[in-house]
């Protein structure tokens, strides 16, 4: 498989906290897909690093790139409710990129 | 944003029927995908088609399996005769190019029941 040990998690935390989901592949890959999905619909993309960014920001969204130990992180600062989704890291294998998906993370903000 | 439109929503069949799976992508992208999702597992990639031709599969994409966009219509996935393990959502997706930094956009997916 393309990924390690990887993570269905689930997480639950309280509105207003910072979460941080990880997970780690196994092969070369230049680019890694962060994706949510929400119940019912398909994933849709939410922030995308490349293996030459260590680090890329979006709104409250960092997503970290670390290619030495084949890893990636996604942190959401200040949790909403709406954030409540499962959330999947991706990596595009070839040159035609499918995308080759870990397990996700389903993360619960409540009130 | 671009949208990814996937006809039906549900689909139940009894086991060895033909079961065509529809997605209409977003109207200028040139890739497109179909990936399965089995409840409470990780989305796992089928097969990607572009200029008509499909150019990469996986081990999931049974010879019963196949695909298709006549005229730049729909982009079809057909399985006959469907299998009980064929039972999962099947989600189309397309991109503008094929290069790994490109997003794909997904469709809400097409949940097969196979009796």
């Amino acid at each position: 498989s393309q990924w390690g040990e990887e993570n269905l998690q689930a997480l639950s935390i309280q509105e207003g906290e910072d979460v941080t989901m990880n997970c780690s592949y196994k092969t070369y890959t230049t680019v890694v897909h962060w994706y949510r999905q929400d119940s019912g619909r398909g994933p849709a993309l939410i922030i995308l690093i490349r293996s030459n960014e260590r680090e890329k920001r979006s709104g409250r969204l960092r997503a970290t790139l670390d290619t030495s130990s084949q890893s990636s992180s996604l942190s959401i600062t200040a949790a909403q409710c709406e954030d409540t989704a499962v959330y999947f890291c991706a990596t595009a294998s070839s040159s035609f990129s499918k995308l080759v998906f870990g397990q996700g993370t389903s993360l619960s903000v409540v009130p | 944003g671009p949208k990814v439109l996937q006809i039906p929503s549900h689909q139940i069949i009894d086991m060895g029927q033909m079961v065509t799976l529809n997605c209409d992508p977003v109207s200028n992208h040139l890739y497109f995908y179909w990936y399965k999702q089995i409840l409470g597992q990780q989305m796992e990639f089928l097969v990607n088609f572009y200029n008509g031709k499909v150019m990469e599969k996986s081990k999931l994409f049974k010879d019963q399996f196949s695909v298709e966009r006549p005229d730049g219509s729909y982009f079809t996935l057909k399985i006959q005769p469907t299998a009980l393990e064929d039972s999962a959502v099947y989600f189309c997706a397309s991109s503008l190019a094929g290069q790994s930094s490109y997003e794909q956009y997904f469709g809400p997916g097409t949940r097969l029941t196979v009796l």
